[in-house]
Formats: C-alpha cells, sequence, structure tokens
C-alpha cells in the first residue's frame, strides 16, 4: 500500500454538529500532517505529528483537534465550524530518515462545507 | 523571513512549445526545495526534488542559489501537463520543521 487514504471524501455539517476526518498510511511513515487548502490557493500546515506526538501547531482555533492513535492513522476532529472553515482538508505523510524525511505524500484529501 | 514566490498564476503555452515555470526563495540556510503537482481531480503529488537532479516527465528544476530560483522547466509541453503546480520549501526552523508552499502556478497547454 503506497498511498494515503482520506475518509470521507466529502463531508456536509452544521456549525453545532461534531465530526472527524480520518487518514491512514501504511508506508511506515512517522510523521504525519493536516493541511488546510481554500480553492485556488496552496495547502496551509494545521499540525504535524512526529512518532505520534504532535510536534507543530500552526496556531490553529481549538475548534480543531487533531489526534493520534497510533502510526498509522491520523484523526482531525472537527466541533463548532464556522462556514470559513469550508476548504479541503489534506493529510499527508513522509519518512523521518535522513535521506528522504522531508518528502510528503498527500492524500486526496476531504471536502467540507460548512452550513 | 522563509517564503516561496511563484510571480505567475497562470501560464498558457501550446502543444511542443517550452515552458518554464519560476519559483524563487528565501531563506537563511541551505535550502531544500520541490515541486509538487496537482492535475485535475487528482491529489498533489510530488514532481521533483533539487536533490535528486532528476528529470520526471520531461521536467527538469536547477537549483541556483546565486539567484534564489528554482524553475521548473520543460523544452516540450503536452497537453497533460496542464495542471496547478507548487514550489514547496522545506523550512527547518521549530522542531520537525515543514514545507512551505508558493501560491502556485497553474499551467495550461492548448491543443
Amino acid at each position: 500500500d503506497t498511498e494515503v487514504t482520506q475518509t470521507p471524501k466529502h463531508l456536509v455539517m452544521g456549525m453545532t454538529n461534531k465530526k472527524s476526518l480520518k487518514c491512514e498510511q501504511h508506508m511506515g511513515h512517522r510523521a504525519m500532517y493536516w493541511y488546510k487548502q481554500k480553492a485556488k490557493k496552496p495547502p496551509e500546515l494545521m499540525f504535524v505529528y512526529s512518532y505520534e506526538k504532535l510536534s507543530i501547531n500552526e496556531s490553529v482555533p481549538s475548534r480543531f483537534s487533531p489526534e493520534c492513535p497510533n502510526s498509522s492513522l491520523l484523526n482531525l476532529h472537527l466541533h463548532a465550524l464556522q462556514p470559513e472553515d469550508s476548504a479541503l482538508y489534506l493529510c499527508a505523510s513522509s519518512f523521518r530518515t535522513a535521506l528522504a524525511k522531508n518528502i510528503q505524500y498527500f492524500g486526496a484529501g476531504t471536502r467540507l462545507s460548512v452550513l | 523571513a522563509q517564503r516561496v514566490t511563484q510571480p505567475e498564476k497562470l501560464l498558457s503555452v501550446f502543444k511542443g512549445a517550452p515552458v518554464e515555470l519560476k519559483c524563487n526563495y528565501s531563506y537563511s540556510g541551505s535550502p531544500e526545495l520541490f515541486w509538487y503537482v496537482q492535475y485535475s481531480r487528482q491529489r498533489l503529488q510530488l514532481l521533483l526534488r533539487h536533490i535528486s537532479r532528476e528529470s520526471i516527465k520531461g521536467f527538469t528544476a536547477d537549483l541556483n542559489k546565486g539567484e534564489t530560483s528554482f524553475h521548473l522547466k520543460k523544452p516540450f509541453a503536452q497537453e497533460e501537463d496542464s495542471a496547478m503546480y507548487y514550489c514547496a520549501l522545506f523550512n527547518y526552523g521549530g522542531s520537525q520543521g515543514n514545507l512551505i508552499f508558493g501560491k502556485g502556478t497553474k499551467l495550461s497547454v492548448k491543443p
């Protein structure tokens, strides 16, 4: 398995809902990332997990809560989102070896709409 | 400050014409640069990284530290090259580092 898999592909939620985005990889990568991508914009880093520990949090609002249950799984819990949070949410993963640690592999994303 | 600049939002060329997508960077240390591509309805994927010095799908990119550039080139564009191209810089700041993306250039290759 050489892919990063994200579910669901699409999600519509109300501002009072609680939902979760899921990401999975079986490439043995030890770093996993969440990005937010608005239309026609580059991806913006939200969180980085390295060896299941949160190592970068780019001052993301607390209504976004990441979780890394193990080295293959990454979740993003959503609560009380705003319409401006509507975007494509991308998960990525990478090795942590000196040679390949900075190559990131991206999932297809979850397209989120907040009503 | 670490920054990646892609000056062209849109680049339109005819099939068979040469193409150059520009990327300039600002980084205090030794840069590590990448080109990522996003085809329509497909995921973001790595095209090139400068330390590999390879050619992928006919594309090459050379790091020019004097001009702080990492332009992407292809001598003969194909219609299937139409996509969004992002230049990215790995920022070693902080405990683990992260990718900084440029704003992207949309390449349109016309028949």
